[in-house]
């Protein structure tokens, strides 16, 4: 089955600096691959994913990249607020899963510092 | 806008004993989940339903049981509690399309077993 690696387990930025977060996945057959933010005492919540016949997708300050030869997807935040700090997942889904065919990273707890 | 609810939100049991936590979605979505959240372990897939009266399993579906009785609700069982089983609880659900999509998150059920 897939497997998705997630680094850094905790990231620490500066306000108003940027943040990046990378994941990998073992399943080349893989097409969705979706970003969800955790705030604490809440569910998750998606802000941002993409498909595989797309390199990078941009939603105001966060933007998600994909390069499928290597494997590899990251999450970019750009001028990084208060209110970005929360956990934020990757997932990846396979070219055959059905619906339990998302499996999550371990996920990355992202400190904006004052 | 409801969205899915969870209850109980917290829960303590004492080995042995039994409980069942009920997931509500009121967006008619055919796809419903139960996942699992540990500390440093991600989100991991318990049970999953793709529509009323259907259940299957996900990844770590031992000592758990489900049921799907109406479109709108999702119940998972504990019929014998172990502390491996403490953990906070997410539902989810997915609307039907030819691609699952978006995960709608409940805020979790926190359960201890002592």
């Amino acid at each position: 089955g897939e497997n998705v690696e997630q680094h850094p387990s905790t990231l620490s930025v500066q306000e108003g600096d940027s943040a990046v977060i990378k994941c990998t996945y073992s399943d080349s057959a893989s097409n969705y691959f979706p970003w969800y933010k955790q705030e604490l005492g809440k569910g998750p919540q998606l802000i941002i994913d993409i498909r595989s016949n797309v390199g990078e997708k941009k939603d105001q300050r966060i933007a998600v990249t994909l390069n499928k030869t290597a494997k590899h997807f990251s999450l970019h935040i750009t001028e990084t607020q208060p209110e970005d700090s929360a956990v934020y997942f990757c997932a990846a889904r396979g070219a055959g899963g059905g619906a339990d065919g998302l499996t999550f990273g371990k996920g990355t707890h992202l400190i904006i510092q004052p | 806008n409801a969205g899915v609810t969870q209850t109980p939100k917290f829960r303590v049991l004492k080995t042995g004993q039994s409980m069942t936590l009920l997931c509500a979605q009121d967006m008619n979505h055919e796809y419903m989940y139960w996942y699992r959240q540990d500390p440093g372990m991600g989100l991991r897939l318990i049970h999953y339903s793709v529509g009323e009266g259907t259940t299957a399993k996900g990844e770590v579906p031992d000592g758990y049981n489900v049921s799907r009785l109406k479109k709108q609700n999702f119940l998972l069982g504990l019929e014998s509690a172990a502390p491996s089983q403490t953990s906070v609880y997410f539902c989810a659900s997915s609307r039907t399309s030819g691609e699952i999509g978006e995960l709608f998150f409940g805020e979790g059920s926190r359960l201890t077993v002592l």
